[in-house]
């Protein structure tokens, strides 16, 4: 299996631009996660997904924020408009059990001008 | 309010001794711990876990211990190499980690020659 992958790698946008950050996560895993890496917060919970469905998304930061997982192999977050503070490393990771550990993506890094 | 906590941003230790790493919690409910590992420009990988019925747990050279007592646990690396730094998130859930790890801000750890 070629692990978590997200796209793109890097990303740099003007500010109120939409951004969009695709994640593939890893055949068989039901569950799926975002979150963000910033320098003050670490990294940060933003939503989860189990067989496809939002559980908890109380992390998302706005309403700006949004995330959908169509199918059990693709998952979206959006950002809309984006802004400079939104500037972070964005990871995706999923599992099976959560046990020992998800298999994180190599993330997205977004930087908002 | 961080849940998890990691007091140490970084960490320097020769090659050959121990490196310890610490990693504090404030939530009673937590359950299971997990030590992750991250390489720039990587995403975090999996190191090791323990459950809080247990006080230790060892892999190789790696060791987590767990003092639910003091909501304190460690990793430690015995001996350090140079393949060794890395930036160390430590992480905490309740129930099995199928709802999202809490992870603290991270340790940078240096292996000097």
């Amino acid at each position: 299996d070629a692990g978590v992958i997200q796209s793109p790698r890097h990303e740099v946008t003007e500010m109120g631009q939409e951004v969009t950050l695709r994640c593939k996560p890893i055949s068989g895993h039901n569950s799926l996660f975002w979150y963000r890496q910033t320098m003050m917060r670490g990294l940060e919970l933003l939503i989860y997904f189990n067989n496809n469905v939002p559980i908890d998304d109380s992390g998302m930061p706005e309403d700006r924020f949004s995330a959908k997982m169509p199918n059990a192999s693709f998952s979206t977050l959006k950002i809309q408009p984006s802004e400079p503070r939104d500037s972070a490393v964005y990871f995706c990771a999923s599992s099976w059990t959560g046990k020992d550990g998800y298999t994180f993506g190599s993330g997205t890094r977004l930087t908002v001008v | 309010d961080q849940q998890v906590k990691q007091n140490s941003p970084s960490l320097s230790v020769q090659e050959g001794r121990i490196s310890i790493l610490n990693c504090d919690y404030t939530n009673s409910m937590f359950d299971y711990f997990l030590w992750y590992k991250k390489y720039p420009a990587e995403g975090p990988t999996f190191l090791i876990s323990i459950s809080s019925i247990k006080d230790k747990n060892e892999d190789g050279r790696f060791t987590v211990f767990l003092n639910k007592s003091a909501k304190h646990l460690s990793l430690h690396i015995v001996p350090s190499q140079p393949g060794d730094s890395a930036v160390y998130f430590c992480a905490a859930d309740i129930g099995g980690g199928a709802d999202g790890l809490t992870f603290g801000k991270g340790t940078h750890l240096i292996i000097q020659p």
